[in-house]
């Protein structure tokens, strides 16, 4: 069951402008992380926040995590071809004698010049 | 340094045939993991492992077997291919317990049961 929901499915804007992707889940988490996938290739880890984080930034990333809210976004500033990729939210949770990761469906992001 | 290596890169099996998609990382990390994605489902857990000797059920889990005699390698088997195992495998690892770390994945494995 996916645990994690992305918002859009699909997204088409211009470069230069800022993307903005949201993730809702549904039961409580440990933390949350960003990953980036190309066309065809595997995923790439882009940022985690921890349940009791608010907002987290790396370089043109900007995520926060509103865990009254079960929501989380991911905001690209500048955008540019580059980005064009698929990105997926996956929600931690510590279980018993391992953690499991449970990865949503994903937006995919095209950044056209 | 060569991170999360994955063969082969693509398959095509008849049903009923076996396989063993194969994995192998040379960072030392303990936490590996086996993923499908499917169109629309996002990445479904399979099995995953914390460390050599252990293994664990994922969320999907059926008709695919795994072991873990070594940190570096974690194979999944295919037992009798399925159509319904037509999928991209992605293989993962990270450095301790999964969730709380970032994780590593390979480039994937595109099977095909025809």
């Amino acid at each position: 069951s996916q645990q994690g929901e992305e918002d859009p499915q699909a997204l088409s804007i211009q470069e230069g402008e800022n993307a903005t992707m949201n993730c809702s889940y549904k039961t409580s988490i440990n933390n949350l992380q960003w990953y980036r996938q190309n066309s065809g290739r595997g995923l790439v880890h882009l940022i985690l926040i921890r349940s009791n984080e608010r907002e987290k930034h790396s370089g043109r990333l900007r995520v926060t995590l509103d865990t009254s809210k079960k929501s989380s976004s991911l905001l690209i500033t500048a955008s540019r071809a580059a980005d064009t990729a698929s990105y997926f939210c996956a929600t931690g949770k510590n279980t018993g004698t391992a953690s499991k990761l449970t990865f949503g469906t994903g937006t995919r992001l095209q950044v056209t010049l | 340094n060569a991170g999360v290596t994955q063969t082969p890169k693509f398959q095509v099996l008849k049903t009923g045939q076996s396989m063993t998609l194969q994995c192998a990382q040379d960072m030392n990390h303990e936490y590996m993991s086996w993923y499908r994605q499917d169109p629309g489902m996002g990445l479904r857990l399979i099995h995953y492992s914390v460390g050599a000797g252990i293994t664990d059920q994922g969320e999907v889990p059926n008709g695919y077997n795994v072991s873990r005699s070594t940190t570096e390698d974690f194979p999944l088997r295919l037992l009798s291919a399925a159509p319904s195992q037509t999928s991209v495998y992605f293989c993962a690892s990270s450095a301790l317990r999964g969730a709380n770390q970032p994780q590593h994945f390979g480039d994937g494995t595109r099977l095909s049961i025809l």
